[in-house]
C-alpha cells in the first residue's frame, strides 16, 4: 500500500536558520508530489506540487523542493526561515494517473523562534 | 465570500447522537473530498465525490455516510456518533480529478464526541 513518511514531527528553528523537512513515500509507479501548509488558524493552502519536468519546483514564500526518484523523496527546503514561516507541513503524493487517493504524511509542526 | 466553509467551527456531542457536518464549495468544482486529521495519522480521506450524485468510499469510511444532491454543497454524517470520531474534519475541493491539480480546503469542523 502507498504510504508518505515525514519523519521530523516537530521542528524548532532560529529566525534565518535554514530549513529541511524529509519526505519519503513508497509507491512503485509515477506519482504526483505535494507539499500543503497549515498555518496556525488557517486553511491548509498549496506550498509547490511535482508532476513532470524538473525535478526541483519552486513554491510560494521561497520555498523549494526536490523530486529525488531514486531516493523516493520530495524534501521540502528553505534557505533562511521566517517567524511567519511557524506552521504544520503535509507531504502528499498520489498516483499519476489521475486517483482521488491522496495519502498524506503525519504532518511535522515547525516552530520559528524570533 | 467565494471559497469552501463548513459549518460548524466546533462541535461537541454525546455518543450515539446524529451529527451532520457541513461543506459548501462557491467555485462550482466537480471533486469534493472529506478528510480527518488525526494525531499521527496525518490527513486521511473519508469519503470523495466526482460530481453530484457520485460518491465512493475513501481509506476510513465506516460510521459515516455522505450525499450530494447539489454541485456546491459535500455534507458529511455521522449516524451514530462514536469517541473515536472525535477529530479535526477537512472538507476540500478540486476542479479535476487528475492529480496535478490542487485541492483547496475548508478551514475546518472540530468535532468532540463524549
Amino acid at each position: 500500500a502507498q504510504s508518505v513518511s515525514q519523519h521530523n514531527h516537530h521542528v524548532i528553528l532560529s529566525e534565518a536558520a535554514s530549513l529541511e523537512l524529509g519526505c519519503n513515500y513508497s509507491y512503485g509507479g509515477t506519482v504526483n508530489l505535494f507539499w500543503y501548509v497549515q498555518y496556525p488558524g488557517q486553511h491548509l493552502q498549496l506550498l509547490l506540487k511535482y508532476f513532470s519536468g524538473d525535478p526541483l519546483v519552486k513554491g510560494i514564500k521561497g520555498f523549494e523542493a526536490e523530486f529525488i526518484k531514486s531516493k523516493f523523496s520530495f524534501n521540502l527546503r528553505k534557505p533562511s526561515v521566517q517567524w511567519s514561516d511557524t506552521a504544520e507541513y503535509f507531504c502528499a503524493v498520489n498516483e499519476a494517473s489521475g486517483t482521488y487517493k491522496y495519502i498524506f504524511g503525519t504532518g511535522t509542526r515547525l516552530k520559528v523562534l524570533a | 465570500d467565494a471559497g469552501i466553509t463548513q459549518s460548524p467551527r466546533y462541535k461537541i456531542t454525546e455518543t450515539g447522537r446524529q451529527v451532520t457536518l457541513m461543506c459548501h464549495q462557491t467555485w462550482s468544482h466537480s471533486y469534493m473530498f472529506w478528510y480527518r486529521q488525526d494525531l499521527g495519522h496525518g490527513l486521511r480521506l473519508i469519503y470523495y465525490s466526482a460530481a453530484a450524485d457520485i460518491t465512493d468510499k475513501g481509506e476510513v469510511p465506516d460510521g459515516y455516510v455522505v450525499s450530494r444532491s447539489k454541485t456546491e454543497n459535500f455534507p458529511l454524517t455521522l449516524e451514530s456518533a462514536t469517541r473515536s470520531q472525535t477529530s479535526v474534519y477537512f472538507c476540500a475541493s478540486s476542479e479535476l480529478l487528475a492529480g496535478t491539480d490542487t485541492q483547496y480546503f475548508g478551514p475546518g469542523t472540530r468535532l468532540t464526541v463524549l
